[in-house]
């Protein structure tokens, strides 16, 4: 079975702090996602990667940015949280990606939830 | 990615048939019909996805009408486990990144 794993469930941290979320896959997956969840707007697009050292920004990048040194381990960085970044962090991955028109299924972790305070 | 529209709730009784909707009557004839599930304080987790044909796997069935324009995801014995949020997406490939609406709430009831 594929496993997506992310560093921590719940994690406290305090405005201006910088805040590294990680997520690691065990199955060689290309391409890795960084969404976050809010009640009433659903799940949002932050960053993806689909290869090392590759990033793409999503829908909502500002106040984030993303690494990628390995392909197994894609990172989340908030350089300065504040707490409108209070929210749930999910991460997910996928086989193939995005110019393979292949239908394969994303992966998803079990979530981080970040309270900024 | 085309845009989908689903019933914002829908009961089930426990052991019956549960189908949920979907209209995504602007698809694109690349564009798969995907359905995920996000039970409460967990990942959304892939249940099954199709392009024309029916699908049927260990969780669920798809059936796609024939113009392509709706789609009903059918868990056939509803436990109290399948409680959830359940997302139907079109999109050309799962690679891409996914497009979430609000989903359909089901309740599954003892």
């Amino acid at each position: 079975d594929v496993k997506v794993t992310q560093s921590s469930r719940y994690l406290v941290k305090r405005t201006g702090e910088k805040v590294f979320l990680e997520c690691v896959q065990d199955m060689d997956h290309e391409n890795m996602f960084w969404y976050r969840q809010d009640p009433g707007l659903g799940l949002r697009l932050i960053y993806f990667s689909y290869d090392v050292k590759m990033k793409e920004k999503g829908d909502i990048p500002e106040g984030y940015s993303v690494s990628r040194e390995k392909k197994e381990r894609f990172s989340l960085i908030l350089e300065s949280a504040s707490t409108n970044q209070t929210s749930m962090y999910l991460c997910a991955s996928s086989l193939l990606g995005p110019w393979r028109e292949v239908p394969h299924e994303q992966f998803f972790g079990p979530g981080t939830r970040l309270t900024v305070l | 990615d085309a845009k989908t529209t689903q019933p914002p709730s829908m009961d089930c009784a426990e052991g019956r048939a549960a189908n949920l909707p979907c209209n995504h009557s602007t698809i694109s004839g690349n564009e798969y019909v995907y359905w995920y599930r996000q039970i409460h304080s967990q990942g959304p987790q892939y249940i099954i996805h199709g392009l024309k044909n029916n699908e049927t796997n260990e969780m669920a069935s798809l059936i796609i009408t024939e113009d392509r324009k709706s789609s009903t995801l059918i868990l056939p014995h509803a436990t109290l486990r399948d409680t959830a949020v359940y997302y139907c997406i079109a999109t050309p490939s799962g690679n891409t990144p996914l497009v979430f609406g609000k989903g359909t709430r089901l309740s599954v009831i003892a």
